[in-house]
């Protein structure tokens, strides 16, 4: 049992490309969560999902977007990277009376 | 507006003492709190939860008492073991499953637990 599965690792962008980190969960959980963290700030919510087909903003939604075609993936889509998107970004899954599982992690740096 | 903090950045403990991490939330809409710990370069993981119908929850040695009338919340590590050294954050989460709300933690930023050998 996998849980939750994030790709990739590390990337370095340079600002203005774009990219997606994936996250996939093998736990059938409804809901699913992106997370940045900061030095000093905790994790702040980026976008959230209840279910296929449903999206929400979090906390810090602005430069990113995110889908959810599959209960199983829910990827997060960097439109145009900046420096400020410089980050340690994690996905969440939760099910129902279930507490939240998080993945490895995606350490981002934009120059 | 930070909705959950936690006021204490660090905390050094010696091995065998108790550790008391602290946490405070202020959104009455909170009734499920949880704490992660978190080593470097990996997830959160999750160590233990408690429903505001409670006032305290225990596993292991961790414990985690709620005051809800202070909107108060602290995890009890006792002993305290080297391999507890971690960042550990305080989330909070409606407890209703099924509501949109349901998946959506808000964390605290974070205390570094150092315990000492």
């Amino acid at each position: 049992n996998a849980g939750v599965t994030q790709t990739p690792k590390f990337q370095v962008l340079k600002t203005g490309q774009s990219m997606t980190l994936q996250c996939a969960q093998d736990m059938n959980h409804e809901y699913m969560s992106w997370y940045r963290q900061d030095p000093g700030m905790g994790l702040r919510l980026i976008h959230y999902s209840v279910g296929a087909g449903i999206t929400d903003q979090g906390e810090v939604p602005n430069g990113y977007n995110v889908s959810r075609s599959t209960t199983e993936d829910f990827p997060l889509r960097l439109l145009s990277a900046a420096p400020s998107q410089t980050s340690v970004y994690f996905c969440a899954s939760r099910g129902m009376y279930t507490e939240a599982f998080f993945g490895q992690g995606t350490r981002l740096t934009v120059v | 507006d930070q909705q959950v903090k936690q006021n204490s950045p660090s905390l050094s403990v010696q091995e065998g003492r108790i550790s008391i991490l602290n946490c405070d939330y202020t959104n009455s809409m909170f009734d499920y709190f949880l704490w992660y710990k978190k080593y470097p370069a990996e997830g959160p993981t999750f160590l233990i939860s408690i429903s505001s119908i409670k006032d305290k929850n225990e596993d292991g040695r961790f414990t985690v008492f709620l005051n809800k009338s202070a909107k108060h919340l602290s995890l009890h590590i006792v002993p305290s073991q080297p391999g507890d050294s971690a960042v550990y954050f305080c989330a909070a989460s409606p407890s209703n499953a099924g509501g949109t709300s349901y998946g959506k933690l808000t964390f605290g930023q974070g205390t570094i637990l150092t315990v000492h050998p």
